[in-house]
């Protein structure tokens, strides 16, 4: 049963804002919603996470709509770097249910 | 600060082989975790450790077995290597299991099983 749905790949213009959407419909109230990235098959990196309000950190902001269902991992300002599969995960107890990820590619 | 490592980076085995995947970590965390990842695939939780002492089933945790041998290491074995463990395996670890606590990856093992 996945418990995040993201599309399959993007893409995005270097220096612009890269906005990942995320559905998450059957969360639970006390659920967090996270974000890892991968790197050429290296070890997920961790992003950003929350629960009910927006967050924001050197690397990321996360939306996430007032019913918790969906969320957006935005950005801002897109590098070469920043290529590669981005998961949405929801933390249920003592797990992390990853989904397949969006493959992004940011283009020069 | 190494960080978390893993041992070996590749690996491969003969059906039917024994071998032990081994993690450790260096940032005094009470929780650790194993993963593996399927081509194409987000990482599936193996088993997990809450704390020292203490083991428990993840949501794909046949044909594996694990032993939390301290507080740094936490060790991932497979008694009887089947083809449908190729895969590659991630350790994890995070101060606590609390839903806020983020975990932080190892670099991963990869394992063919022939």
């Amino acid at each position: 049963d996945a418990k995040t749905t993201q599309p399959p790949s993007m893409d995005c213009a270097e220096g612009r804002a890269a906005n990942l959407p995320c559905n998450h419909s059957t969360i639970s109230g006390n659920e967090y919603v996270y974000w890892y990235r991968q790197i050429h098959s290296q070890g997920p990196q961790y992003i950003i996470h929350g629960l009910k309000n927006n967050e924001t950190n050197e690397m990321a902001s996360l939306i996430i709509t007032e019913d918790r269902k969906s969320s957006t991992l935005i950005l801002p300002h897109a590098t070469l770097r920043d290529t590669a599969v981005y998961y949405c995960i929801v933390r249920v107890g003592n797990q992390f249910y990853f989904g397949t990820g969006t493959s992004l590619t940011v283009i020069p | 600060n190494a960080g978390v490592t893993q041992t070996p980076k590749f690996q491969v085995l003969k059906t039917g082989q024994s071998m032990t995947l081994q993690c450790a970590q260096d940032m005094n965390h009470n929780s650790m975790y194993w993963y593996r990842q399927d081509p194409g695939m987000g990482l599936r939780l193996i088993y997990y450790s809450a704390s020292e002492g203490t083991t428990d089933k993840g949501e794909v945790p046949n044909g594996y077995n694990v032993s939390r041998l301290n507080k740094r290491e936490f060790s991932l074995r497979l008694e009887s290597a089947a083809p449908s463990q190729t895969s590659v395996y991630f350790c994890a670890s995070s101060e606590s299991v609390a839903p806020q606590e983020t975990q932080y990856f190892g670099p991963g093992t990869r394992l063919l099983v022939l």
